[in-house]
């Protein structure tokens, strides 16, 4: 059974700074890998989707890589802003899981002024 | 992108009724999705709505207590019965689409508090 962990589970930053948001997970054989945000009392919003072929993707201040061989992934957050603060959930998908995801424990980032 | 939407958003209901949720799709869509997200956990899915047959539940979830419909492309239902506290979650449905990529959208989610 594929299980997703995120690490840290909580975050607290300065604004301005470079940070870096870490996930894992057990089973290798994944499709793809999503990051997505979630505000509170809302629902989740599409960052990044990484095919398993592929080894980053970028968007704006957000790059996100896949190793998939060690089973980990990281979300890097360029000049943090409060506007970034929210819960980072990464997702995967299995080869073959026809579009199911599990979905990691989250990290509840907050950028302070 | 595609723009979901989720009704009601929010509900308080007491324990042993049922609450039918709605998600609505503004395009066809290939597949839709229900997942819960218990307080302070993440999402585990439910199960998969399939067009004009029965749902897919996953481990742990069973049609007596989670019924879905999905009538059309673009539409589905997940209904929480005989619902007690343990119940109390947000339910989010989520679609994938040939014309969005790989990537899945989420619904807004619906809050549901059961007494």
């Amino acid at each position: 059974k594929q299980e997703v962990t995120q690490i840290p589970a909580a975050l607290s930053v300065p604004e301005g700074e470079n940070l870096v948001l870490n996930c894992s997970f057990t089973d290798s054989a994944i499709y793809n890998l999503q990051w997505f945000r979630q505000d509170p009392g809302k629902g989740l919003t599409s960052l990044l989707l990484i095919q398993s072929s592929q080894r980053e993707q970028t968007s704006g201040r957000l790059n996100a890589s896949l190793d998939k061989s060690s089973g980990r992934s990281t979300l890097y957050i360029a000049a943090s802003q409060p506007g970034d603060s929210a819960t980072y959930l990464c997702a995967v998908e299995l080869t073959g899981g026809g579009n199911k995801l599990t979905f990691g424990t989250g990290t509840q980032l907050k950028v302070e002024l | 992108s595609a723009v979901i939407s989720q009704k009601p958003s929010r509900d308080i209901c007491q324990r042993g009724t049922s609450l039918t949720i709605q998600c609505q799709v503004d395009s066809q869509v290939t597949m839709m999705f229900w997942y819960r997200q218990q307080p302070g956990q993440s999402l585990t899915l439910i199960a998969t709505a399939n067009q004009g047959s029965e749902a897919t539940y996953e481990s742990g979830f069973v049609i007596d207590k989670f019924p879905i419909s999905r009538p059309n492309l673009t539409f589905s239902t997940l209904t929480v019965s005989n619902m007690s506290p343990e119940d109390s979650s947000i339910y989010l449905c989520s679609v994938v689409g040939q014309a969005l990529g790989e990537t899945q959208y989420f619904g807004p989610g619906t809050r549901l508090l059961v007494l």
